[in-house]
């Protein structure tokens, strides 16, 4: 059972645009939900994270919306640039337990 | 910076062999996982480790995955028989959990193992 669901798969956007991507959880329980990077051949980086008692978190061209009455949140990349093209993993978890992955994200960045 | 170490990056191996990938996590980091990350897919937990213990180790294939940390520090896991379905990135990351909850999880550049 998938614990963490993610959307699109895959997105390309234009140089300066807005790149979204969505993610939705079930447990309630889950206290901590990251946004991880990947380059390949790397492994995921910490990209920014938001805890349940907040709507929202900016940092630089990054923002998480969290919904937690909808279970949902969000990863936007305002003026996305060449170099943010990865794969962006939405991640949950609950205090001391193990995080549960999304399927990933392939966000392409068009110059 | 403080990293998480992880040998080999890569291992080439045939079917029915044994493989083993190590762990060195961030130092005074008490939890440790042990995740596989199948192409084009996220990471899925094999092992998760707090000091010397398993805390869950539910979803490792206990016929052929064993996954030890000793002495609550760097961690190895070990593959017998490989079967060419093991092919996929095993990532090692460690986490530091605070009063706060959750802490960030640290990930290594991962062993990319290939079984032919």
């Amino acid at each position: 059972q998938q614990q963490v669901k993610q959307s699109p798969q895959s997105l390309i956007v234009q140089k300066g645009g807005i790149s979204i991507i969505n993610c939705a959880y079930e447990n309630t329980a889950f206290d901590y939900f990251p946004w991880y990077q990947q380059f390949p051949g790397k492994g995921p980086a910490l990209l920014i994270a938001i805890r349940p008692d907040v709507s929202e978190k900016k940092e630089g061209r990054f923002t998480i919306s969290f919904n937690k009455s909808a279970k949902q949140f969000s990863l936007h990349i305002m003026d996305s640039q060449p170099g943010d093209s990865a794969t962006y993993f939405c991640a949950a978890s609950h205090t001391g337990n193990q995080f549960y992955f999304g399927t990933g994200t392939s966000l392409t960045v068009i110059p | 910076e403080a990293e998480v170490a992880q040998s080999p990056r890569y291992k080439i191996t045939e079917k029915s062999q044994a493989v083993a990938f190590w762990c060195d996590p961030i130092s005074g980091h008490a939890t440790l996982y042990w995740y596989r990350q199948i192409l084009g897919q996220g990471p899925e937990l094999l092992v998760q480790f707090q000091d010397e213990s398993v805390v869950d180790d539910s979803q490792l294939p206990k016929d052929r995955f064993s996954a030890e940390r000793l002495k609550g520090v760097d961690s190895t896991l070990k593959i017998q028989p490989a079967e060419l379905g093991d092919s996929a990135m095993y990532l090692c990351a460690s986490s530091l959990v605070t009063g706060r909850g959750t802490g960030e999880l640290f990930f290594g550049e991962g062993s990319r193992l290939t079984v032919l």
